[in-house]
């Protein structure tokens, strides 16, 4: 089945600087790849998601990248704000009726005033 | 984005009982619901993925016994967690797919119910 690596596990920027956080996963097979940011307490929320026929995505400070021959996908944060402090998941996925998502362990953010 | 409510939101119990708690999706029909639970600090963690008029399927390690999941219609699902007891402590969150357009292919969370068994 498909396995999701996240890294870091924390990570920690000052305001205003840039925020990367890389996963990767196993199942070739996988096709479509949200992330998902998630508040103390709170549900996950989508932020950005990327199909696998699609190299990168950019949704204003918010860009995801993806390597299919690598199998890994990268999520980068510009312009970092104290309101982007939160955790982020990255998942994995076949693109298909019914089909779960694999979560990665996630990264929790903190950004430093 | 389309809706989920869970309920209840918080729901402390004595071990032995059994918990019932609800995933409602509020604006579209949910063929799939999957129910995951998640530990202080750590991630998302399926348990079962909750079809409607069938059976769930239920991952690898988690008692179907246990956690009771019926899945009644297009916008209910519901996980009963029988015997509860303190290791069952937990924040519990479904999620539910719309299926209106296959091509859609984001989930939509629910608050989430936290359980606390004493």
């Amino acid at each position: 089945g498909e396995n999701v690596e996240q890294h870091p596990s924390t990570l920690s920027v000052q305001e205003g600087d840039s925020a990367v956080i890389k996963c990767t996963y196993s199942d070739s097979a996988s096709n479509y790849f949200p992330w998902y940011k998630q508040e103390l307490g709170k549900r996950p929320q989508l932020i950005i998601d990327i199909r696998s026929n699609v190299g990168e995505k950019k949704d204003q400070r918010i860009a995801v990248t993806l390597n299919k021959t690598a199998k890994h996908f990268s999520l980068h944060i510009t312009e970092t704000q104290p309101e982007d402090s939160a955790v982020y998941f990255c998942a994995a996925s076949i693109q298909n009726y019914g089909q779960n998502f694999v979560f990665g362990p996630g990264t929790r953010l903190s950004v430093l005033p | 984005g389309a809706v989920v409510s869970q309920h209840p939101s918080r729901v402390i119990c004595k071990s032995g009982t059994s918990v019932k708690i609800e995933c409602r999706s509020l604006d579209f029909q949910a063929t799939t619901m999957f129910w995951y639970r998640q530990f202080p600090k750590q991630s998302l963690m399926l348990m079962a993925t909750s079809n409607e008029g069938s059976k769930a399927t239920y991952e690898q390690g988690v008692e179907k016994d246990k956690f009771l999941i019926n899945h009644a219609s297009l916008t209910l699902s519901t996980l009963t967690v029988t015997s509860a007891h303190p290791e069952d402590s937990s924040f519990y969150i479904c999620s539910a797919r719309d299926f209106a357009g296959l091509a859609t292919s984001e989930q939509f969370f629910g608050p989430g119910t936290r359980l606390t068994v004493l």
